[in-house]
């Protein structure tokens, strides 16, 4: 069965850093790119990270790029997400997402507040 | 960026009816679109690959189609479980974009 479950998410202030991790098991998580997407309360989905499956090349959209960096550890089946410069409009539910989308972890809160 | 229009943003249906949700890609995404079922307070799952290709173990009642830029996810025979929000997202190109999002409700 294949499961990502994410951790790291908190209250932090504007401006802060944090870094979300997301452990997986039930797969060859060496043979996905994985990916990050978030969701504001209430709000749409938006994809926020992408790695492909070696950790060689990072996708991100304008609004995080520069503060956020995916990165993941093959042998420990991790995937990461550093946030770096906090934003109150970082605030969202965070996903783990394998490659596009066909799994998802069960989210992990991230609040930017003072 | 590929912007997704999606249509309507809410609807309201019986059981046993059938519904379409509609996406209108800005550009060609060549059948590169996927379907998701949100529940309140759980994680987006995939319906839909490919514009047309039902994930493993989702009901046969949804299915997915397209014309030109407009995709379609059409629900047959509605039941209670179906109540949900659905969003399509486009990977033909970086950003994945998503569309804004359909809530279904059951009368």
């Amino acid at each position: 069965e294949v499961q990502l479950v994410e951790t790291g998410g908190g209250l932090v202030q504007p401006g802060r850093s944090l870094k979300l991790s997301c452990v997986a098991s039930g797969f060859t998580f060496n043979n996905y790119w994985m990916s990050w997407t978030r969701q504001a309360p209430g709000k749409g989905l938006e994809w926020v990270a992408s790695i492909t499956n070696s950790g060689g090349s990072t996708y991100y959209p304008d609004s995080v790029k520069g503060r956020f960096t995916i990165s993941r550890d093959n042998a420990q089946n991790t995937l990461y997400l550093q946030m770096n410069s906090l934003r109150s409009e970082d605030t969202a539910t965070y996903y783990c997402t394998r490659g596009g989308g066909d799994y998802w972890g069960q989210g992990v809160m991230v609040t930017v507040s003072s | 960026d590929i912007q997704m229009t999606q249509s309507p943003a809410s609807l309201s249906a019986s059981l046993g009816e059938t519904v379409t949700i509609e996406c209108l890609a800005s550009e060609d995404i060549y059948s590169n679109l996927a379907w998701y079922q949100q529940k309140p307070g759980k994680s987006p799952q995939l319906l839909i690959y490919d514009a047309s290709s039902l994930q493993d173990g989702v009901p046969s009642r949804f299915s997915g189609s397209e014309s030109g830029t407009q995709y379609s996810l059409e629900i047959n025979s509605l039941q209670s479980e179906d109540a949900a929000t659905y969003f399509c997202q486009q990977h033909h190109d970086y950003p994945p974009t998503f569309g804004g999002g359909t809530k279904l409700e059951l009368k």
